[in-house]
């Protein structure tokens, strides 16, 4: 059974472009999470979705930050106008229905130059 | 108060050591508690996974949750190299869990 996977694993961008993360839970996961950790601080949720459905926001940036789980595919964080803060690594979990035991993927480093 | 407070260290051990790792908390709604271990550049990995109050064994690691005092606590017996990592705690009431920073352990040879 693969782990949670992400990708890709390093993304560099220029202040201003797109940046687009991607996150494939485990197989039998419907739940995902995202997490934002920067260096010397802990992990901050940033939005817990099931398929098709945001379900809590309420870690997320109002503006430029969007997340989605589409019926078919990965879920895919999106950030539009990276800014230099938003430099990070930004982490996926996944969790089973109902135990809400997350499984971490590797990654994603973004570096905004 | 952070809701969730965790020594950051470095905790510097010998191997073969008992290391205890600690985080409090004030919120008393958490009712799953959980430890994460991560290496450098890596993603968290489950360790332990409590719910209440008590002590919970796995292998060479313990967990033990004590509410009355918003205290719970990871011990690693026999500590081994390849334990240092970074280990952060985690609790949650619904189903967003809160984090601790993580604190750096480092079993030197």
């Amino acid at each position: 059974n693969a782990g949670v996977m992400q990708n890709p694993r390093h993304l560099v961008r220029r202040r201003g472009q797109e940046a687009r993360l991607r996150c494939s839970p485990m197989k039998g996961h419907s739940h995902v999470y995202w997490y934002r950790q920067l260096p010397e601080e802990g992990l901050k949720f940033m939005v817990y979705l099931q398929k098709e459905n945001i379900i809590d926001e309420s870690g997320m940036p109002k503006e430029r930050f969007s997340a989605e789980f589409p019926k078919e595919g990965p879920s895919i964080l999106r950030i539009q106008q990276v800014v230099r803060g938003d430099s990070a690594a930004y982490f996926c979990a996944s969790s089973p229905p109902l135990t809400y035991e997350q499984y971490f993927g590797p990654g994603t480093r973004l570096t905004v130059t | 108060q952070k809701e969730v407070e965790q020594d950051p260290g470095p905790l510097s051990v010998p191997e073969g050591a008992i290391v205890s790792l600690n985080c409090t908390y004030s919120n008393s709604a958490f009712q799953y508690f959980m430890w994460y271990r991560q290496y450098s550049r890596k993603g968290p990995e489950l360790l332990m996974y409590t719910y209440s109050s008590g002590n919970k064994e796995d292998g060479r690691f313990t967990a033990q949750v004590d509410k009355s005092s918003k205290y719970i606590s990871l011990f690693i017996r026999d500590s081994q190299p390849s334990d240092s990592a970074t280990y952060l705690c985690a609790m949650r009431g619904s189903y967003i869990p809160t984090f601790g920073r993580g604190t750096s352990l480092i079993v030197h040879p």
